[in-house]
């Protein structure tokens, strides 16, 4: 059965203060691993996918990175408007096939 | 380019009610998905539809809950009769069928309330 787990659950960090997010999955037959980013009484925000092990991408702050286990969301000098909840999601090789969440951390920017 | 499109965005009804969905997708998006959020949770797929067809609902509790997708566009998820735990938000979400290019884009969702 795939498996998605992100920690930590929640995290607080002080504005510039950089820090990373973790997922760690367990896949038949990875497709792709995205991110997402969903604030308070809004759907899920598409931030990236990542194909395979060793890929990269970054957008403003945030820079996302990928193994064969677990990916890793990095983000460097955080304001407060990043605060959200992150998700991680994981494909399998069918295309289009529903994704599998984990449960997300929350992060916290305080000024 | 508009993204995908839910009504109603809040839900309050009694238990046992019946209540319903819509959504349309992203203009040109064949892969129409419906999913349910649980407080603190990720979403989890309720059903999946390729054009019309309904390709995976495998997840769906089909004693109350139905859906459709009339000419391959919009698509109307319904719950009847509401229990206490089907509140939660329901969330829409629209992908091309192209590799390479499938990533799901998602609505602001139907928060449910079932009192």
């Amino acid at each position: 059965e795939d498996q998605v787990t992100q920690s930590p659950e929640a995290l607080r960090l002080q504005e510039g203060e950089s820090s990373s997010l973790n997922c760690s999955y367990t896949v038949s037959g990875l497709r792709g691993l995205f991110w997402y980013r969903q604030d308070p009484g809004k759907g899920p925000e598409f931030l990236f996918t990542l194909y395979s092990a060793g890929e990269e991408k970054e957008k403003e702050r945030l820079k996302a990175t990928l193994t064969k286990k677990e990916s890793f969301l990095h983000i460097t000098a955080p304001k407060p408007e990043d605060s959200a909840t992150y998700l991680c999601a994981v494909q399998t090789f069918s295309g289009n096939t529903p994704l599998v969440f984990g449960k997300g951390t929350r992060l916290s920017v305080i000024a | 380019e508009a993204g995908v499109v839910q009504s109603p965005r809040y839900k309050i009804i009694e238990k046992k009610q019946p209540v319903a969905f819509w959504c349309n997708p992203i203009s040109g998006h064949n892969t129409l998905y419906w999913y349910r959020q649980n407080l603190g949770q990720g979403p989890e797929l309720l059903i999946r539809y390729e054009n019309e067809e309904a390709v995976d609902d495998s997840q769906l509790p089909k004693d109350r809950f139905s859906a459709e997708r009339l000419k391959g566009v919009d698509s109307t998820l319904k719950i009847q009769p509401a229990e206490l735990g089907d509140s939660a938000v329901y969330l829409c979400a629209s992908s091309l069928d192209r590799v390479g290019a499938d990533t799901q884009y998602f609505g602001p969702g139907t928060r449910l309330t079932v009192l």
